[in-house]
């Protein structure tokens, strides 16, 4: 199995408060992904990473931040935290970007936003 | 904009065969991957597709139509364990990103 660690898994917070997630990879693969998963709405890009410190939107990138400080770790920051940002949080690494190889995700952090 | 379209629901009876169709509009395109999602779990790559044709790995194939900017995963001897979410991805207007269709949820009847 690819090296890859989502902290924490699960996450209970107040509206308003600001939450970090983590996600840790051992694989050094270049290309590193942030996605929300929602009933009826499939895997949205949230933001991705093409190298320590390059970084861009996806699609559903509004209220959240991203930081890639090291070619490891790939962190997503919700600024704020809104009962709309409730959702299980996918992140995932390739070594070649879209061109055909495949993308290993960590399991997931379920975030609850009360 | 880009997108990618799957029916949101197939059930097949075991030992059947399955298709599960992908249509897509992206302003870049650099190849159709699919991936398998079971409920409670993490989506695991299945395949991929770079040119026109059939790519077949065991009971699964995956085909690609760029001139149709259409795709399919086709699941062969089905069986209970297939039950699952299936998601087509594709780049979108550069070849970093990985944008994923909304899913198909099949499910396998005895």
């Amino acid at each position: 199995d690819a090296g890859i660690t989502q902290s924490p898994r699960h996450k209970v917070t107040e509206t308003g408060t600001p939450v970090t997630l983590r996600c840790h990879q051992t694989e050094n693969h270049r290309y590193m992904y942030w996605y929300r998963q929602d009933p009826g709405h499939g895997l949205r890009l949230i933001h991705y990473s093409y190298g320590v410190k390059d970084t861009d939107k996806g699609e559903v990138s509004d209220g959240y931040s991203v930081s890639r400080s090291k070619t490891e770790d790939f962190l997503l920051t919700l600024e704020s935290a809104t009962s709309s940002q409730t959702s299980v949080y996918f992140c995932a690494i390739s070594e070649g970007g879209t061109g055909g190889t495949e993308a290993f995700f960590g399991q997931g952090t379920r975030l609850t936003v009360v | 904009g880009q997108s990618l379209e799957q029916p949101s629901e197939v059930t097949a009876v075991e030992g059947a065969i399955v298709q599960i169709n992908c249509t897509y509009q992206t302003s870049g395109f650099y190849g159709l991957s699919w991936y398998q999602q079971h409920d409670g779990g993490a989506p695991t790559f299945l395949s991929y597709n770079a040119l026109d044709g059939l790519e077949e790995t065991g009971r699964f194939s995956s085909f690609l139509s760029r001139s149709d900017s259409y795709g399919y995963l086709l699941l062969q001897e089905l069986q209970m364990k297939d039950s699952a979410s299936y998601f087509c991805a594709a780049g979108g207007d550069s070849s970093y990103k990985l944008i994923f269709g909304s899913g198909t949820r099949l499910l396998v009847r005895p």
